[in-house]
């Protein structure tokens, strides 16, 4: 079975760090670019970050650039987010989502498998 | 980066049809085939809906649809359904100065 499952979420300080882990099975993950997509309480979704399946192309959001940073171990199956300075508005659920079609960064066929979302509460 | 417009609800009866508008500029839904859809019901990840504009994932129903003209994309569901109740969210490639993706503000289907 394909499956993505996010873990690392929790309660943290405003100003302080956490590391999100992604644990892909049932495909072959270094074939395929992968995304960090987050969803604050009530709100739409927003993209984080994209990793193409080298790690040669990475974008951000505007809103995360420079305090957030992806990463992969294809060995491991696995994807990062690292996440330091973080604000009250980072609060959300974060899910990790793979791209359906590889082409680079420069294209986007969809993100077919999502996985079931960590939660990060960003709070005093 | 600025969100893709959508409407925030629509509402329908079981078997009619309703569209989903999704409303960019030229550096995203207007200037690429890259708008993908998806459905998200409530305390659930994000389903795949439609991909490049148009296409369907194996598994979803023919009653999902997609189509654009110029910086609009829109969904259309026909032969509506109690379960088709849930969030949908449009989102494009986008060449912008944060380029990959960015996603619409979301839509309420209701299904009376």
């Amino acid at each position: 079975e394909v499956q993505l499952v996010e873990s690392g979420g929790g309660l943290v300080q405003p100003g302080g760090s956490l590391r999100l882990s992604c644990a892909a099975s049932g495909f072959t993950f270094s074939s395929y670019s992968m995304n960090w997509v987050r969803q604050a309480p009530g709100k739409g979704l927003e993209w984080v970050s994209y990793i193409s399946s080298s790690s040669s192309t990475i974008y951000y959001a505007d809103s995360v650039k420079g305090r957030f940073t992806i990463s992969r171990d294809n060995a491991k199956n696995s994807l990062y987010l690292q996440m330091n300075s973080l604000r009250d508005e980072d609060t959300a659920v974060y899910y990790c989502a793979r791209d359906q079609a590889y082409c680079g960064g420069d294209c986007y066929y969809g993100m077919d498998v999502w996985g079931q979302g960590t939660t990060v509460t960003v709070s005093s | 980066q600025s969100a893709l417009t959508q409407p925030a609800s629509v509402s329908g009866s079981p078997g009619q049809s309703i569209t989903i508008s999704c409303t960019g500029t030229s550096s995203d839904v207007g200037g690429y085939n890259y708008v993908s859809w998806y459905q998200q019901h409530p305390g659930k990840a994000p389903k795949l809906m439609i991909y490049e504009v148009s296409n369907r994932p194996s598994g979803v129903p023919d009653r999902f649809s997609g189509s654009k003209s110029g910086n609009t994309a829109s969904l259309t569901i026909s032969g509506l359904q109690a379960e088709d109740e849930a969030d949908y969210y449009c989102s494009s490639y986008t060449s912008s100065s944060t380029p990959y993706v960015v996603f619409g503000g979301g839509t309420k289907l209701t299904v009376l």
